[in-house]
């Protein structure tokens, strides 16, 4: 069945060092990936996200990178701050297509040491 | 708030009991979905309702039984739930079919079965 892989599963980073975390999935008639930040105790919140006719997107300092062929895609975020601790989940899924459903990667608990 | 209310925000449950979490949203979305989130696994998709009619049911055991009376209104009736059903249930929506703009979600009913 599809499917997505997320790792690491944690990351532990220094306040103004960069994180990266990576997902990996199986239907490739996905074309839609966003990312969502869940912090403690909060509703999953969408923070940015990417269509396949694109491989690259910004929005601050946060970028998500798409390699359609490879099918995988990798969450960035530069000049990390305490407040970036969270939970961090991918997702893919059709864009514009009659199903209504997100694949999710298991989550990565991202720690930013002050 | 974000515009999708659940209830209760933390349940308790013996194994006989019934008890229904409900969800709102007043964004004038069409589609609303129940995830599952247990610990160290992805969110799970369980239900998908696209203008009040089911439209995928992922193989969710009848224990769990869903309800969207209208667009802006989705419930998830429990009853004979087992210890493993504990978990945190996540209602989303987002505007229409497809998952175009992302979901957004509401903050979680914490289900404890005992």
């Amino acid at each position: 069945g599809e499917n997505v892989e997320q790792h690491p599963s944690t990351l532990s980073v220094q306040e103004g060092d960069s994180a990266v975390i990576k997902c990996t999935y199986s239907d490739s008639a996905s074309n839609y990936f966003p990312w969502y930040k869940q912090e403690l105790g909060k509703r999953p919140q969408l923070i940015i996200d990417i269509r396949s006719n694109v491989g690259e997107k910004k929005d601050q300092r946060i970028a998500v990178t798409l390699n359609k062929t490879a099918k995988h895609f990798s969450l960035h975020i530069t000049e990390t701050q305490p407040e970036d601790s969270a939970v961090y989940f991918c997702a893919a899924g059709l864009y514009g297509g009659a199903t209504n459903k997100l694949i999710f990667g298991t989550g990565t608990l991202l720690a930013v040491q002050p | 708030e974000t515009g999708v209310t659940q209830t209760p925000r933390h349940l308790v449950m013996g194994m006989t009991n019934k008890k229904s979490l409900k969800c709102e949203q007043h964004l004038g979305h069409n589609a609303m979905y129940w995830y599952k989130q247990s610990a160290k696994k992805p969110l799970e998709l369980m239900f998908v309702y696209s203008l009040e009619e089911r439209v995928e049911n992922n193989s969710v055991p009848s224990r769990f039984s869903p309800e969207c009376p209208n667009s802006s209104h989705l419930f998830l009736h429990l009853h004979t739930l087992q210890p493993e059903d504990s978990a945190l249930y996540l209602c989303a929506s987002s505007p229409g079919q497809g998952v175009r703009y992302g979901y957004t979600f509401g903050s979680g009913t914490r289900l404890t079965v005992v």
